[in-house]
């Protein structure tokens, strides 16, 4: 199986919106809501940002928001802060007990 | 709190073994599934493998299958993951991860700080 397709980078401005798409196929997005979110700061362990498609963990901030259309997901961080500059990951069930990640998006926070 | 502490990282020559550890608590450990996720230098996350609960279920990355071996000790509130026939682009920081529920691997909710493998000679 293929890792799912982001976009190499996104930007924003503070206080601005950013919408970053994760791409994949009617066997993993498309076919199940088991999307999920990592934000990940260099030399840092990853930590959960959303689940099942728009879920939020206890603790993450409501700028962030989650949505799926189709075999495309997308993690919108609205709000944009300097603490947001860093590496976003998604992911996905795809069946039959695998887990596929995305290839990462760097945010920059102009 | 839940925490995970990997061990068992180092230096070792392509074609040689290693095998990591993963010190669980805060959590039921026996209660939920436990995924091993890589991340080469510079590189995106890499799913690699994951267990059940109970250790009646066990799945790998096709890069991976065939050379690692998940496993656990609940009654250590233990993950291992044994590496054989190491290669180069082996070479990568570790992590475990929880999941949510007793079996699949459908997302990761806690992830240890990762142990890197560097396979050199």
């Amino acid at each position: 199986q293929s890792a799912l397709t982001q976009p190499p980078s996104a930007s924003g401005s503070p206080g601005q919106s950013v919408t970053i798409s994760c791409t994949g196929t009617s066997s993993d997005v498309g076919g199940y809501n088991f999307v999920s979110w990592y934000q990940q700061h260099p030399g840092k362990a990853p930590k959960l940002m959303i689940y099942e498609v728009n879920k939020r963990p206890s603790g993450v901030p409501d700028r962030f928001s989650g949505s799926k259309s189709g075999n495309t997901a997308s993690l919108t961080v609205s709000g944009l802060q300097a603490e947001d500059e860093t590496d976003y990951y998604c992911s996905s069930y795809a069946g039959s007990n695998n887990l596929l990640f995305g290839g990462g998006t760097k945010l920059t926070v102009l | 709190e839940v925490q995970l502490l990997e061990s068992g990282g180092g230096l070792v020559q392509p074609g040689g073994s290693l095998r990591l550890s993963c010190a669980a608590s805060g959590f039921m450990f026996s209660s939920y599934a436990m995924n091993w996720v890589r991340q080469a230098p510079g590189k995106g996350l890499e799913w690699v493998s994951v267990i059940s609960g109970s250790a009646d279920s066990t799945n790998y990355a096709d890069s991976v299958r065939g050379r690692f071996t998940i496993s656990r000790d609940n009654s250590k509130n233990t993950l291992y993951l044994q590496m054989n026939s190491l290669r180069a682009e082996d070479t990568a920081v570790y992590y475990c991860a929880k999941a949510p529920y007793s079996s699949g691997c459908y997302w990761i909710d806690y992830w240890g700080q990762g142990t890197l493998v560097t396979v050199s000679s």
